[in-house]
């Protein structure tokens, strides 16, 4: 199985801070790569499909870069409401289809 | 809009069995292959099983398999995960979610809230 690991696994930032969130697979997997943010209490979302696709209706503040085995998730500029767990999503070989640990982004 | 809303969890004993489900509407859900991803209490996602939209292929975690069957019924817009054996360790909240593709197992482009299974004596 593909294994993914996230760095960092936690995060304290400021609202308007730059954030970068890494993804590296323990093997190559080309572009199948989605990034998700869960809120406490709530569904994952959808906010990044093919490694750089955003998803329809997430802000542009959110963008996704990479291929092979790295792969990075950032926001541009904090909000307030994104604060949450992200994780990231591998598709590329399965079974299984694998998860990272996921990131906390909490406020500082 | 699409909307996944499962029901059916609850309290079970070890080795009990049990059976979730979730309604789906707001797209063809018979085009569609769909999910279950769980959530251990505190923990991250852990995808647990696939059914392609015509019901051709199915895949399954190694944690569950041969304990849990994924099933759906196209005609009342319907998956279902049917748990066997359980134990303590598939304590978790139960996500449906549908798959972005209708051949391939690709990212899961909506969710449902998910419904909460506690495996204990």
């Amino acid at each position: 199985a593909i294994q993914l690991t996230q760095s960092p696994s936690s995060l304290s930032a400021s609202v308007g801070d730059r954030v970068t969130i890494t993804c590296r697979a323990s093997q190559g997997i080309s572009s199948a790569l989605a990034w998700y943010q869960q809120k406490p209490g709530k569904a994952p979302k959808l906010l990044i499909y093919d490694a750089s696709s955003l998803e329809s209706g997430v802000p542009s503040r959110f963008s996704g870069s990479g291929s092979g085995t790295d792969f990075t998730l950032t926001i541009s500029s904090l909000q307030p409401e994104d604060f949450a767990i992200y994780y990231c999503q591998q598709f590329n070989s399965y079974p299984p289809i694998t998860f990272g640990q996921g990131t906390r982004l909490e406020i500082k | 809009q699409v909307q996944l809303v499962e029901s059916g969890g609850g309290v079970v004993q070890p080795g009990g069995a049990l059976r979730i489900s979730c309604a789906a509407s707001g797209f063809t859900f018979s085009s569609y292959g769909m999910h279950w991803v769980r959530q251990a209490p505190g923990k991250g996602l852990e995808w647990v099983a696939f059914i392609r939209y015509d019901v051709s292929s199915k895949y399954y975690a190694d944690s569950v398999k041969g304990r849990f069957t994924i099933s759906r019924d196209n005609s009342k817009n319907t998956l279902y995960l049917e748990m066997n054996s359980l134990r303590a360790e598939d304590t978790a909240v139960y996500h449906c979610a549908k798959d972005r593709s209708t051949i391939l197992l690709r990212d899961f482009d909506y969710w449902g809230q998910g419904t909460l299974v506690t495996v204990s004596s």
